[in-house]
Order: structure tokens, then sequence, then C-alpha cells
């Protein structure tokens, strides 16, 4: 399994520029979730999926949309970015092995990104 | 979601055993203790969780007060390799399984 992967690796955007970043898992798992980590921060979440047509907002979701039309998909779409954005992106995935063990969440390597 | 609290940053001899304390004494009965590290610029790795028993993996032991309001992950022989910020995180296990919301950690360095 090559388990979360991201794309790209790293990218620079200018000012009100859109992009998607890409995250796909190949583990079956039914939970996905997005976070952002600014630099010296701890992660903060910004939209998670419990399964393929459901998203949700999580702490931070201004300026963001996601869908999830796949089990495997979970792209996050930044609008219009602004320098508020630049951050390391990091895209996860988990599954309910049972109860208390649905948080053993697997994360990918990070996007990051830079708006100029 | 109950909140945690967690030293800023801690050291430790190579070596000898690291133990990191959580407070969350606001945790309900239902929440359970998850702890997570982040190495320096890569995605954060789950280690281990627990409800109220202690629990040990081939990564570190987890020991939950009686009164579930604190508890403490040791790593028994510390090497360079774990240094890295732990998070502590307390979660009830719903359906929700992707929201996790992760604090400011706890910077440990393991020192020769």
């Amino acid at each position: 399994n090559a388990g979360v992967t991201q794309t790209p690796k790293f990218q620079v955007l200018k000012t009100g520029q859109s992009m998607t970043l890409q995250c796909a898992q190949d583990m079956n798992h039914e939970y996905m979730s997005w976070y952002r980590q600014d630099p010296g921060m701890g992660l903060r979440l910004i939209h998670y999926s419990v399964g393929a047509g459901i998203t949700d907002q999580g702490e931070v979701p201004n300026g963001y949309n996601v869908s999830r039309s796949t089990t495997e998909d979970f792209p996050l779409r930044l609008l219009s970015a602004a320098p508020s954005q630049t951050s390391v992106y990091f895209c996860a995935s988990s599954y309910e092995r049972g109860r208390g063990a649905a948080y053993e969440q697997y994360f990918g390597p990070g996007t990051r990104l830079t708006v100029t | 979601d109950a909140k945690t609290t967690q030293p800023t940053s801690m050291d430790c001899a190579e070596g000898r055993a690291a133990n990191l304390p959580c407070n969350h004494s606001t945790i309900s009965g239902n929440e359970y203790v998850y702890w997570y590290r982040q190495i320096h610029s890569q995605g954060p790795q789950y280690i281990i969780h627990g409800l109220k028993n202690n629990e040990t993996n081939e990564m570190a032991s987890l020991i939950i007060t009686e009164d579930r309001k604190s508890s403490t992950l040791i790593l028994p022989h510390a090497t360079l390799r774990d240094t890295a910020v732990y998070y502590c995180i307390v979660r009830v296990a719903d359906n929700q399984g992707g929201k996790l919301i992760f604090g400011q950690g706890t910077e440990l360095s393991v020192k020769p």
C-alpha cells in the first residue's frame, strides 16, 4: 500500500489564484481529514469527511472547499489564495477498527504552500 | 472534547525513559486519550490510545490515573530519533473519526 499520498509537495501561488491540493489513500479508509500547520504551531483541522459524499467543517474552514466523491480521494480547494493561507497542509485517513480506535489516523507527507 | 494541558518542552537523556505528562481534568467517561508525535517536517504519527486501563505497544506505554484526570506517555528507552513534538488528544469515540483536535504538544529533545 502507498498509504496516504499528497500532491504537490511544494506550491507557490500568487494572491487571488485558486488551486486544488490532492489527497488519496489506498487503504479503503472511511474517514479523511485536512489539517494545516503554521510555523511553530500545532495542527488545525480544516475539513473532514466520514465517508463518500459526506463532509463537514473543522476549526478553520474559511477559504477552503472539499468534496468526497470517492472513498479514495479527498481534494482540498483554495478558492482565492491569500498570504494567510501560507502553511503546510496535511491530509489524513482513518477507519473504524474498533471502539476508540477510529482515531488512529494515517498522515500524508504534506504539501508546503506559499502564497505571495 | 476535553481540553488537555502539556508542558511546552522537555529534555531526556538518550537511553533513559522519557515520561511525558498530560493533564485532562475535564475528561468525560466516554472519552479516550490518544497520543501522536510529529518528527520535524513530517506528518504526525499515531503512538497509542487508551480509555481506563494502562496500555502498552511496541512504541510506548500509556499510564492513565485512576480518576482519569491525567496520563503519562512513557518511551522506555529514548533514542535520538524520538526527538519530536508529542501531542496528547482527548476524544470521544463517535462516528466523527476524522475530527481530531491537536493542541500545542510537548517538544521532546533527546540528548546524547
